[in-house]
């Protein structure tokens, strides 16, 4: 099935650095997600962005839905520990179909 | 304050069994969702209900594969003569409705393992 391309597939950053990831699709979206995944759990929602060019802030955590519809960015500034586990874009051209992407495994060095 | 819920957590199976995976819904969620996840790689969307129908079944890779959602709430998904192929974690999700906006919750899942 179709996955959307994200970058980096993985990354080891030191606590309290900021962290970048992104996502393209060659589809454009009108909804672009941000999951985080932990060890045996379901995804759980970070951020939802509903109109292209929308710059979104959850705490520490600030996504964009590109100006293209095709592309997505999530920032997480001042990593802590805790941050570490997999982020999943997902984009949605209708209502509820998500396509994901391959996701970003980041570990946070204390 | 119940969330998703998917039991077996685990199933292991042998080639060619057949299994059923059970979610329940956040109470009432009328949209429901299966994925599945195979290892490494995001959740990809099997099938859709809303209410007792599959408004969507599109994902669903072959005819051994069937859901069902019989009173609008609990779905099962059943797998006829399992392949090793079909070894992934099987997620469900539901949502208040299947509108722009409506968030999807995610279930813990149910790691399926055909030996």
């Amino acid at each position: 099935g179709q996955q959307l391309n994200q970058s980096p597939q993985s990354m080891f950053i030191q606590e309290g650095e900021d962290v970048s990831m992104n996502c393209t699709s060659s589809s454009i979206f009108n909804t672009w997600l941000w999951y985080k995944q932990d060890p045996g759990e379901g995804p759980v929602l970070l951020i939802a962005l509903y109109k292209a060019g929308e710059l979104t802030s959850n705490g520490r955590l600030t996504a964009q839905f590109g100006i293209t519809r095709k592309d997505s960015f999530l920032n997480i500034s001042a990593s802590i520990p805790s941050d570490v586990g997999i982020y999943f874009c997902a984009g949605c051209s209708g209502t509820y179909k998500y396509i994901f992407g391959t996701g970003t495994r980041l570990k946070v060095l204390a | 304050g119940a969330g998703v819920s998917q039991t077996p957590s685990n199933k292991v199976t042998e080639k060619g069994k057949y299994v059923e995976l059970r979610c329940d819904p956040i109470s009432g969620h009328t949209a429901l969702y299966w994925y599945r996840q195979s290892l490494g790689q995001g959740p990809e969307f099997l099938i859709y209900f809303q209410g007792t129908g599959a408004a969507d079944d599109s994902g669903l890779p072959n005819d051994r594969f069937f859901a069902v959602r019989p009173e609008g709430s609990v779905s099962t998904l059943k797998i006829q003569r399992t392949e090793r192929g079909d070894s992934a974690v099987y997620l469900c999700a539901s949502s208040a409705g299947a509108r722009v906006g409506n968030e999807q919750f995610f279930g813990p899942g149910t790691r399926l393992t055909v030996l």
